[in-house]
């Protein structure tokens, strides 16, 4: 079993609409990121979160600790917003570190 | 302020070969760390760096190594290359272990 499950996979939607995106996992952590990429390869950093929640834009992540569970919000959907969203923890177990265990990623299509 | 940059972008090798790719990082970030995506594996952590020092390493064999230099810069460098090898390279710096890390575009590597 992975240690970091997101959940859709996949996941399409049509312009306008809610967007969640779970994030679930089995360690304990230090920090947890939500992170973006495009076709083509290259990442975006969206979120770094230790506890509650953060908005920036049309985006809202929050995590809750105790049940080792992050969400991934976007409102008003575009298709811009077409990517895949991976989610990665940083374990507790390797102290101050940037050793990211990774999500699958999800890939979300917006239509319009 | 630029962000990191990592060269070449593109790269295709012969097996057998080996390869050395560059990470720049963002002005004043002293933690590098890098990373393997393929469409099998995902995301992997392969080592991080702090003030010239390999903190963590990843499960990779030892054909995989790297370096990081007084300015903070980091290579990589693979040696034996096999088929299996032909990834993209994500490189990721952050002012500290465990701050928020900002990723380059990556470096696509083929092996043929």
């Amino acid at each position: 079993k992975n240690e970091v499950e997101q959940s859709p996979q996949n996941l399409t939607a049509q312009e306008g609409e809610f967007i969640t995106i779970n994030c679930s996992y089995s360690v304990g952590i230090s920090a947890l990121h939500w992170l973006q990429q495009h076709p083509g390869g290259g990442i975006v950093s969206l979120f770094m979160l230790s506890s509650g929640k953060k908005k920036h834009g049309r985006l809202i992540a929050t995590i809750n600790i105790q049940e080792k569970h992050s969400s991934l919000h976007i409102t008003a959907s575009h298709p811009r917003d077409s990517a895949v969203y991976i989610c990665a923890v940083i374990a507790l177990y390797g102290g101050a570190t940037n050793k990211l265990i990774f999500g699958t990623g999800t890939l979300l299509a917006v239509q319009p | 302020k630029a962000g990191v940059t990592q060269t070449p972008r593109y790269l295709i090798k012969t097996r057998g070969q080996q390869v050395t790719l560059s990470c720049s990082p963002i002005s004043g970030h002293r933690s590098v760390s890098w990373y393997q995506q393929t469409p099998g594996q995902g995301l992997q952590f392969l080592f991080e760096y702090f003030s010239e020092t390999q903190r963590n390493k990843g499960n990779f064999p030892g054909r995989f190594s790297g370096r990081q230099f007084s300015n903070s810069r980091s290579e990589m460098n693979v040696s034996t290359l096999e088929l299996g090898d032909s990834a993209l390279y994500l490189c990721a710096s952050s002012l500290d272990p465990g701050g928020e890390a900002f990723f380059g575009q990556g470096t696509r590597l083929t092996v043929v």
